[in-house]
């Protein structure tokens, strides 16, 4: 129950496309959901994260949708750049908890 | 600020030997992560300090890692005798709050190879 899936592992996406990343969880207690990105050779880096308050989150190239009844939420990078090609990671938690619950990550090329 | 600072970037050691890791965390944040990430695993919590107490060492793999935070800069992880299967990348991160919505900040992470 404690367990973020992600998917897929990895992703090739052309220049210009919409890279999708998908993450489902099962714990009814997450009210916090990040994306982290990480570069070759770097630490993971917030990215954006959503509360499930709201259907989606924009911020930039980058947004967040979720859907509570399906308890799911994807990333979606538009007009996807070669400098986006990193690891994203999905991460759960709740207010009450210190752990963040991490999906196995999804390595993501953008061919120019 | 410089950010969550590691040290080594690089070890490489033989079995049986002592691996000592070092972080600095963000000043002002009283939260800080020891995390292990695998190609197999992924990221893995190993230890979290809060106001530099040991509050869940759970992830730790078994006694022969440990971890200590003897002050609010510094913490290290060490792995004595270490083997093979150590191998891994150690990634330290701090946050200003503990629970729920908080900001984690990686550092760039130490690469530990055990030969």
């Amino acid at each position: 129950q404690q367990q973020v899936k992600q998917s897929p592992q990895s992703l090739i996406v052309q220049k210009g496309g919409i890279s999708i990343i998908n993450c489902a969880y099962e714990n009814t207690a997450f009210d916090y959901f990040p994306w982290y990105q990480q570069f070759p050779g770097k630490g993971p880096a917030l990215l954006i994260a959503i509360r499930p308050d709201v259907s989606e989150k924009k911020e930039g190239r980058f947004t967040i949708s979720f859907n509570k009844s399906a308890k799911q939420f994807s990333l979606h990078i538009m007009d996807s750049q070669p400098g986006d090609s990193a690891t994203y990671f999905c991460a759960a938690t709740s207010d009450s908890n210190y752990q963040l619950i991490w999906g196995a990550g999804t390595k993501l090329i953008i061919k120019p | 600020d410089a950010g969550v600072i590691q040290s080594p970037r690089h070890e490489v050691t033989e079995m049986g030997q002592e691996v000592t890791l070092r972080c600095k965390p963000i000043s002002g944040h009283n939260s800080l992560f020891w995390y292990r990430q695998t190609m197999m695993r992924g990221l893995e919590l190993l230890i979290y300090f809060n106001n530099n107490v040991p509050i869940d060492d759970s992830g730790m793999p078994e006694d022969r890692f440990s971890a200590k935070m003897p002050n609010a800069s510094f913490s290290t992880l060490k792995i004595q005798p270490s083997e093979p299967r150590d191998s891994a990348v150690y990634f330290c991160a701090s946050s200003r709050d503990s629970l729920g919505a908080n900001v984690l900040t990686f550092g760039a992470g130490s690469r530990l190879t055990v030969l």
